[in-house]
């Protein structure tokens, strides 16, 4: 069964401090994998998407990392602010025979403080 | 420019009433999805059109689902009759050119049934 794991499930932070979130999937065959920012009663903002043959993508202060042979991806803030606290989700897409499947993960919650 | 709306926010009704949920997409998007998320199941994507036409509903609950998209500009996602276990935020989101292109969400429709 195809999966999508997220650590740590929760996290807090000081502002101006760096962290990094992972995802690992099990999903085959692979398309590609999104991380999503979502705010407390909003809808999910993409912050990358990233194929199989990218290694790296940036959106600001966010820098996505991919490891399609290990199927570890992380998710890597940089001087955080107290807009980073949220929720990040990590979403695999599978092509399969039958079109497109998206697996998601559970999230990983950070919050930022002072 | 106006991103997805949804309507209505919020929805409170006892269970075997209908409900329908509305989405307008963003301009020119040519793709539409509807998703769920609940605390227990995460993100769930529901059912997907392409130029109106739904490709992919693989993710519909039951039957008591269903969704349509007349035009390019509204699609509603109906649930009759509904049950207690529906309970959870609702998002339509849009993109333009592809299934893997990034996806704009909406703020979501947060159904309760009693």
């Amino acid at each position: 069964k195809n999966q999508v794991e997220q650590s740590p499930q929760s996290l807090i932070i000081l502002e101006g401090k760096n962290c990094t979130l992972q995802c690992n999937y099990t999903v085959s065959p692979f398309s590609n994998l999104r991380w999503y920012k979502q705010d407390t009663g909003r809808g999910p903002v993409s912050l990358t998407i990233m194929t199989f043959s990218e290694n790296t993508k940036s959106n600001g202060r966010y820098t996505a990392t991919l490891d399609a042979d290990t199927k570890q991806s992380s998710l890597h803030i940089t001087a955080s602010q107290l807009s980073d606290s949220a929720s990040y989700i990590c979403v695999v897409s599978e092509l399969t025979g039958g079109g497109n499947k998206l697996t998601f993960g559970t999230g990983t919650q950070l919050k930022v403080e002072l | 420019d106006a991103g997805v709306i949804q309507s209505p926010r919020h929805e409170v009704t006892e269970m075997g009433q209908e409900v329908t949920l509305r989405c307008k997409p963003i301009s020119g998007h040519d793709y539409l999805f509807w998703y769920r998320q609940t605390m227990m199941r995460g993100l769930e994507l529901l059912i997907y059109f392409n130029n109106n036409v739904p490709i992919d509903d693989s993710g519909m609950p039951e039957d008591r689902f269903s969704a349509k998209m007349p035009n390019a500009s509204f699609s509603t996602l109906k649930i009759q009759p509904s049950e207690p276990r529906d309970s959870a935020v609702y998002f339509c989101a849009s993109s333009r050119n592809g299934f893997n292109q990034p996806q704009h969400f909406g703020d979501g429709t947060r159904l309760s049934i009693l």
